[in-house]
């Protein structure tokens, strides 16, 4: 079963265009966090919202944890060839183990 | 902080043969160990999860006995392929977590089994 939905899955757009990626739960998670993965590397951490309604920036990427803390986004300004790679969004709830989105693979054409 | 080793970044063993990954925290104690499991095109799948000195949690469909976690000490972790298969060729990932909760991943070790 997968708790955190993800989309879109696959999002290919040109250099200077804007995009949002979806993370959407019917669960409540304590925290949310942000990933980009690079082939062959572990993921690593963007960001973590912990609030609901919390906003963070991050130059050009802005993520957003929804009020009721069952959903979040990420929002890319003006997309640079460097930002294509993986994007995974987890989901946490204490100590327990993550939950992971299917990820979102974007490609940022120049 | 929270910095994660992990080894080898690349393997390929043959069918048959065992292959360990090992995965160290640096300079935080990791109470606790996750290890997945990543496909190509897809997102990371939890296989197990490890307390120190304990033995470790395997979910749904991850065969304990193929897969040997190992968790001795809160530096390092151990997870032992056994008798490896070509549908065993995937990315491994570790992430150690320590007491302050955050989540920290390794560079992940990528099995080609032939």
């Amino acid at each position: 079963t997968q708790l955190l939905e993800q989309s879109p899955q696959f999002l290919s757009i040109q250099e200077g265009e804007n995009l949002t990626v979806y993370c959407n739960s019917s669960s409540v998670f304590s925290s949310l966090q942000w990933y980009r993965q690079e082939p062959g590397e572990g993921p690593v951490l963007l960001v973590t919202v912990v609030t609901g309604g919390e906003v963070k920036k991050l130059k050009r990427l802005t993520f957003q944890f929804g009020d009721a803390r069952k959903d979040s986004s990420l929002h890319i300004t003006a997309a640079q060839t460097g930002d294509t790679g993986l994007y995974l969004c987890a989901g946490g709830r204490g100590a327990q183990k993550l939950v992971f989105g299917q990820g979102t693979r974007l490609t940022i054409n120049p | 902080g929270a910095v994660v080793s992990q080894h080898p970044s690349r393997v390929i063993c043959k069918s048959g043969t065992s292959v360990k990954i090992e995965c160290r925290s640096l300079d935080f104690q990791a109470t606790t160990m996750f290890w997945y499991r990543q496909f190509p095109k897809q997102s990371l799948m939890l296989m197990a999860t490890s307390n120190e000195g304990s033995k470790a949690t395997y979910e749904q469909g991850v065969e304990k006995d193929k897969f040997l976690i190992n968790h001795a000490s809160l530096t390092l972790s151990t997870l032992t392929v056994t008798s490896a298969h070509p549908e065993d060729s995937s990315f491994y990932i570790c992430s150690p977590q320590g007491d302050r909760g955050s989540y920290t991943f390794g560079s992940g070790t990528r099995l080609t089994v032939v």
